[in-house]
């Protein structure tokens, strides 16, 4: 079993469809991370998070460090958001080493 | 554009070729990663350079050879690959630990 797990594994919404991905991890972190994968394979960092909650555009991310759990929503989602949304974890007491999930797929049409 | 490049973006390669790819950043970063991405599997790490000194090998086959010559450049020398190692190979570089940035990625082929 993978130590970081996604869900869904693919997910379909409209435009302006209000959408959230789940991260789950068994291990103990020093981090969070977020991370979107274009079509082209070019992965951008959208958030790195140790607590709490943080807020870009459209974007929001939050981690609960008790539960081992993260949520990356997008509101008023639009076809450039299509991508695949990768969550990874920094291992507490470990090297910077980053865990990934498999990934989830997000599709949004007009 | 992360400030990580990464060349050739496309390789195709028989078995017995000998190719490298290469990965630059000038983002003043000290420590590169090299992860293989396979299709419908999670990114994989495969070796880790800090200041130009390998800290980190994910048990790497040999016929993959890293060198990182300066802070700036990273390498990935392959030599008698197999089918199997065709899969999308992305550079990152980082300050310290913190948010990583990712370069294009080159995507490999092994016929």
């Amino acid at each position: 079993k993978n130590e970081v797990e996604q869900s869904p594994q693919n997910l379909t919404a409209q435009e302006g469809e209000f959408i959230t991905i789940n991260c789950s991890y068994s291990v103990g972190i020093s981090a969070l991370h977020w991370l979107q994968q274009h079509p082209g394979g070019g992965i951008v960092s959208l958030f790195m998070l140790s607590s709490g909650k943080k807020k870009h555009g459209r974007l929001i991310a939050t981690i609960n460090i008790q539960e081992k759990h993260s949520s990356l929503h997008i509101t008023a989602s639009h076809p450039r958001d299509s991508a695949v949304y990768i969550c990874a974890v920094v291992r507490i007491m470990g090297t910077d080493k980053l865990i990934f999930g498999t990934g989830t797929r997000l599709q949004v049409f007009p | 554009e992360t400030g990580v490049t990464q060349t050739p973006r496309h390789l195709v390669m028989g078995m017995t070729n000998k190719k490298s790819l290469k990965c630059e950043q000038h983002l003043g970063h000290n420590a590169m990663y090299w992860y293989k991405q396979s299709a419908k599997k999670p990114l994989e790490l495969m070796f880790v350079y800090n200041f130009k000194e390998q800290t980190e090998n994910n048990s790497v086959p040999s016929r993959f050879s890293p060198e990182c010559p300066n802070s700036s450049h990273l390498f990935l020398h392959l030599h008698t690959l197999q089918p199997e190692d065709s899969a999308l190979y992305l550079c990152a570089s980082t300050f310290s630990g913190y948010e990583q940035f990712f370069g294009p990625g080159t995507r490999l082929t092994v016929l």
